[in-house]
Parts: C-alpha cells; sequence; structure tokens
C-alpha cells in the first residue's frame, strides 16, 4: 500500500518555464489537497478537490492550476514559473471513513531561479 | 497573522527533559490535529482530539484540547532524540474537510 506518492522529488526550474508536480493515492480517498510549506513554516493550501472533477482554490492559488480527471491523480500546474514559488509542495489526501485526518506524501522540493 | 499560533517556534532540551508546545486560536474549531514532520518527508499525524476537554495519551505524548476548542497543547514526558522534528498543529473549522495549519515548533532533543 504506497499511500500518497508524489514526484519528482527534486526539481529546479528556471523563472518562466513550466511544470506540473503530480499526485497519486491508493486508499481511494474523495478528498485530495495540495499545500506549500516555506523553510520553517507551516503549511498553506494551494488548492484542494472533494472528488473527481471538481476543484476549488485555497489560501494561495495565484501561480498555479489543478485538475482531477479521476479519484487517484490530482496534478499540480505551474505555467510561468516565478522565484517566489520556491518552495516544497505537500499533496494530501483524506477519505470519508476519518474526515479531519490528511495523509501526506513525501513532498517535491522545487526551486527556481 | 496566523489562525492557529504555536509556541515556541524553537526548542532545544536534553534527553530526559519533559516539554510542552502549544497551539492557539482565537477561533473555535471542531476537532484539531497534532502531526510531527521530519526532515525531507511529509507530515504525520499523531493524534486528533474532538471534544473540548479531551486528553489523548500516546506513549511519552500527551494530547489536550481546551475545554473551549480553541486551544490545545502537548506534553512530551522523558524526550528522547527520536522526538526531534517539527511539530504541526492543525485545525478544521467545521465539518468540513479543510485544515488550517499552525506555524509549527521545531523540537531539538539533544543526547
Amino acid at each position: 500500500n504506497a499511500g500518497v506518492t508524489q514526484t519528482p522529488k527534486f526539481r529546479i526550474l528556471k523563472i518562466g518555464q513550466s511544470m506540473t508536480l503530480q499526485c497519486t493515492q491508493d486508499m481511494n480517498h474523495n478528498y485530495m489537497y495540495w499545500y506549500r510549506q516555506d523553510p520553517g513554516m507551516g503549511l498553506k493550501l494551494i488548492y484542494y478537490s472533494v472528488g473527481a472533477g471538481i476543484t476549488d482554490k485555497g489560501e494561495v492559488p495565484n501561480g498555479y492550476n489543478v485538475s482531477r480527471s479521476t479519484t487517484e491523480d490530482f496534478p499540480l500546474r505551474l505555467e510561468l514559473a516565478a522565484p517566489s514559488q520556491t518552495s516544497v509542495y505537500f499533496c494530501a489526501s483524506q477519505g470519508l471513513a476519518r474526515p479531519y485526518e490528511q495523509y501526506f506524501g513525501p513532498g517535491t522540493r522545487l526551486t527556481v531561479t | 497573522t496566523q489562525l492557529l499560533e504555536q509556541s515556541p517556534q524553537f526548542l532545544s532540551i536534553q534527553e530526559g527533559e519533559n516539554l510542552t508546545v502549544y497551539c492557539n486560536s482565537s477561533s473555535v474549531f471542531s476537532s484539531l490535529q497534532w502531526y510531527r514532520q521530519e526532515p525531507g518527508e511529509g507530515p504525520v499525524l499523531l493524534v486528533t482530539v474532538v471534544t473540548g476537554g479531551e486528553v489523548k495519551k500516546l506513549k511519552r505524548l500527551t494530547f489536550q484540547f481546551g475545554d473551549a476548542r480553541k486551544d490545545s497543547s502537548l506534553h512530551i514526558t522523558a524526550a528522547q532524540t527520536g522526538d526531534t522534528g517539527l511539530y504541526l498543529c492543525a485545525g478544521a473549522r467545521n465539518a468540513g474537510n479543510m485544515l488550517t495549519f499552525g506555524g509549527g515548533t521545531r523540537l531539538m532533543v539533544k543526547p
């Protein structure tokens, strides 16, 4: 049981480049989330999804886009990378049986130079 | 401004000492979670508290939810080097699914 997996683990982007951070969960969870964590800080919610085909903005959505075509996958897209997007990105999922408990992936460390 | 304020931000103690970490808010939460995060990894859930005044124990860790459900504490007895990490509290405002995270307490336990 892999839980929540994220790829890539590390990435360096130049300003203006685009990339997609992948997230997959195998727990059949309805809810999925993307967070960013800046050094020494807590997590800020970027986007979330309550099920396939449904997404909504979180606290810091600017510069990002998401899609949820399947229950398992929730990719995060950066269209025009900026240095302010240098951060560690975490994907999380949550099931209906335990509605307040989120399970996190290992993170993607992104540097934009 | 953080909706959830954690204190202290940093804590460095010797192995065997006791410590308490606080998570405070002016808002009421329907539930509160504590996570531990180790370097290079995602947060791992330690406990969820949902009832005002609730106390939960996890080996040497004791978690308490305030009576008014606005604050929580984490107490570690006889800290071990393996307790080193970033401790995050997170609250859910209602029966919905979004969590608000505190800024974290970075704990270092020295041998």
